[in-house]
């Protein structure tokens, strides 16, 4: 799975939108792009993932480059409940695919009022 | 809908005891995967369990060991502790879809003195 780079900690405003980028520079064709999010003393949480077009769900935007070697998520709207860990991964999905997700050390996003 | 379901959520154990663990996914995910999250490696994947059988095993010792009933519960073991076993395990279900997206549960946090 390829290698993922994302800035160790980031700050954003309560009610504005928080944008996490995400460098994937040896993605393969194959690797899809996940965001998950850990709260202090919770499990992680899965929130998006997309392979080439960009994906909203009720969640977040996943906005990712035409040559596919960076992402963005975004909180439209970040809240102080947004403050958590947020790790950027890439994956192979398939049939022969298996439950492990490789996490690196993800961004620490701080959402102040 | 239920979610993941790990017990104990805390345990104190001293050097050389074994500890075992429990989760149950939730109802219908025969997929349990387990990470082991310390502040100084992050987030490891340990093992993966389908249908009773391990799939996919991280770089750990043979003294973490796990194993799947029927029902799709796991358990973990990890035998003769070490202070440096303590951590935050965390289990993870995940559906029938071969896709990325799994569902954690909130840990068992395990202190060996």
């Amino acid at each position: 799975d390829a290698k993922t780079t994302q800035p160790p900690s980031m700050d954003c405003a309560e009610g504005r939108a928080a944008n996490l980028p995400c460098n994937h520079s040896t993605i393969s064709g194959n690797e899809y792009v996940y965001w998950y999010r850990q709260i202090h003393s919770q499990g992680p949480q899965y929130i998006i993932h997309g392979l080439k077009n960009n994906e909203t769900n009720e969640m977040a935007s996943l906005i990712i480059t035409e040559d596919r070697k960076s992402s963005t998520l975004i909180l439209p709207h970040a809240t102080l409940r947004d403050t958590a860990v947020y790790y950027c991964i890439v994956r192979v999905d398939g049939s022969s695919n298996t439950g492990k997700l490789i996490f690196g050390q993800g961004t620490t996003l701080q959402v102040k009022p | 809908k239920a979610g993941v379901t790990q017990t104990p959520r805390y345990l104190i154990k001293t050097r050389g005891q074994q500890v075992t663990l429990s989760c149950s996914p939730i109802s219908g995910h025969r997929s349990v995967s387990w990470y082991q999250q310390t502040p100084g490696q992050g987030l490891q994947f340990l093992f993966e369990y389908f249908s009773e059988t391990q799939r996919n095993k991280g770089n750990f010792p043979g003294r973490f060991s796990g194993r799947q009933f029927s029902n799709s519960r796991s358990e973990m073991n990890v035998s003769t502790l070490e202070l440096g076993d303590s951590a935050l395990y965390l289990c993870a279900g995940r559906g029938e879809a071969n896709t990325g997206e799994l569902f954690f549960g909130e840990g068992s946090r395990l202190t060996v003195l």
